[in-house]
């Protein structure tokens, strides 16, 4: 089925370990991005790929880095995983099309940092 | 500061209601307006999306409008089922970003 593709689904990290979220879509859209779900607190942006080889920050990017390998593929990287870092992460991609942007989501990657 | 609010936060309804649930935003300048309805432990699907020359859109039981100059928009959802029961979230799409999200309304169907 055509969409967004995330691995893992579900991940236990220690403080201190370093981990890369897999993002895959083929839809051929320009647009990438990763948010983070907690409770209370709403989705929030955490980096977004506007075209390939473009990234930027969005309200939350403070210990991610991220990767856009090619216009399919954008991975999210915690280089020192802290237990605030907990969440669920959902990659996104868009493009313009008839009836304007249209956001695709994945189904997340449920993440705890113990 | 864009920021995004939803009320109520939380509706328990029976089966067979008409509801409706609120989006509000702060600044209306914005390029759409995105309705997505999200189950339990799922990602976010699609459901309504109006651009900001546009005051509704339709899709079988549910109409969304948009008044952008007051910053509001409404998600009706006609006839209730238990079906409907999850969480919908609004969301803006302001120039040159990604989506900025309200926490949502969990809405809870009984039958």
């Amino acid at each position: 089925n055509a969409g967004v593709t995330q691995t893992p689904k579900f991940q236990v990290l220690k403080t201190g370990q370093s981990m890369t979220l897999q993002c895959a879509q083929d839809m051929n859209h320009n647009s990438m991005y990763w948010y983070r779900q907690d409770p209370g607190m709403g989705l929030r942006l955490i980096y977004y790929s506007a075209s390939e080889g473009t990234t930027d920050k969005g309200e939350v990017p403070n210990g991610y880095n991220v990767s856009r390998l090619n216009k399919r593929e954008f991975s999210l990287r915690l280089e020192s995983a802290a237990p605030s870092q907990t969440s669920v992460y959902f990659c996104a991609s868009s493009e313009y099309g008839r009836t304007g942007y249209g956001y695709t989501f994945g189904s997340g990657t449920r993440l705890t940092v113990v | 500061k864009q920021e995004v609010t939803q009320i109520p936060a939380a509706l328990s309804v029976p089966e067979g209601e008409n509801l409706v649930l609120n989006c509000s935003f702060t600044d209306s300048a914005i390029y759409n307006l995105q309705w997505f309805r999200q189950d339990p432990g799922k990602g976010l699907t699609s459901l309504l999306l109006i651009q900001s020359s546009q005051r509704e859109q339709t899709s079988g039981r549910l109409n969304a409008s948009l008044d952008k100059s007051s910053g509001r928009s409404t998600l009706y959802i006609a006839a209730s089922q238990p079906g409907d029961s999850a969480t919908y979230l609004c969301a803006v799409r302001e120039a040159g970003t990604a989506l900025i999200f309200g926490k949502g309304t969990t809405l809870s169907v009984s039958s």
